[in-house]
């Protein structure tokens, strides 16, 4: 079966700081990742997704995260923390299907002014 | 192009009632999946319906169904409510299904309280 792991529920770092949101996968088969982000009294928007054709993944408002199979890892990290990152992260695989999506806890990211 | 619209936005119920919560995907979206989000459990898959017809289903007890339809929209009803289920239910709709990376929109979410 498939899941991913976030470590840290809450993590808070200083304005201008990196960020640094940990996900590690379990699959038996090649996964789909994903890392969405969730602001207050909103659905979800995804940040990123891993399609394969890199390990290091780019996405919207500065955040990247980089596919490492040996570790079965998908960290999301960002160089300079804005205050506007604040939100509650999740990282996702998905089943073969495409059509379910199984979400890890996720982490709480707070900024420090 | 219109989002993902979920109504109502709000809503309380008291123990034993039922409920029904209404989505509408993005125009040319067919597949639509429903999750359930609580601070104990998480977000939880329930179920994804595309062309009318539930395709996958998560680990949630019969009181929880839902149906799609012919224009996609979807609704998930909630019988006999208990507290438990009080949560923010979030209705997702993605192009097709069965596509690798298929990203799925999701909805801004009603948030159910049960008294």
């Amino acid at each position: 079966a498939q899941s991913v792991t976030q470590l840290g529920s809450h993590v808070s770092v200083s304005e201008g700081a990196l960020v640094l949101l940990r996900c590690n996968y379990s699959s038996s088969v090649p996964p789909y990742l994903f890392w969405y982000v969730q602001y207050p009294n909103q659905g979800l928007q995804l940040l990123l997704k891993y399609t394969s054709a890199a390990t290091l993944v780019k996405g919207i408002n500065g955040f990247e995260a980089e596919f490492k199979k040996s570790e079965t890892s998908f960290h999301l990290t960002k160089p300079s923390a804005h205050m506007s990152d604040a939100a509650e992260y999740f990282c996702a695989v998905s089943d073969s299907s495409a059509s379910k999506i199984i979400f890890g806890s996720g982490t709480r990211l707070s900024i420090r002014p | 192009k219109a989002g993902v619209t979920q109504t109502p936005r709000y809503l309380i119920k008291t123990r034993g009632q039922q409920v029904t919560l209404s989505c509408s995907p993005i125009s040319g979206h067919r597949s639509v999946s429903w999750y359930q989000q609580t601070p104990g459990q998480g977000l939880q898959f329930l179920f994804e319906y595309f062309s009318e017809t539930q395709r996958n289903k998560g680990n949630f007890p019969g009181r929880f169904s839902g149906r799609q339809f012919s224009n996609s929209r979807s609704e998930m009803n909630v019988s006999t409510l208990e507290l438990g289920d009080s949560a923010l239910y979030l209705c997702a709709s993605s192009l097709n299904r069965g596509v690798p990376y298929n990203e799925q929109f999701f909805g801004p979410g009603t948030r159910l309280t049960v008294l």
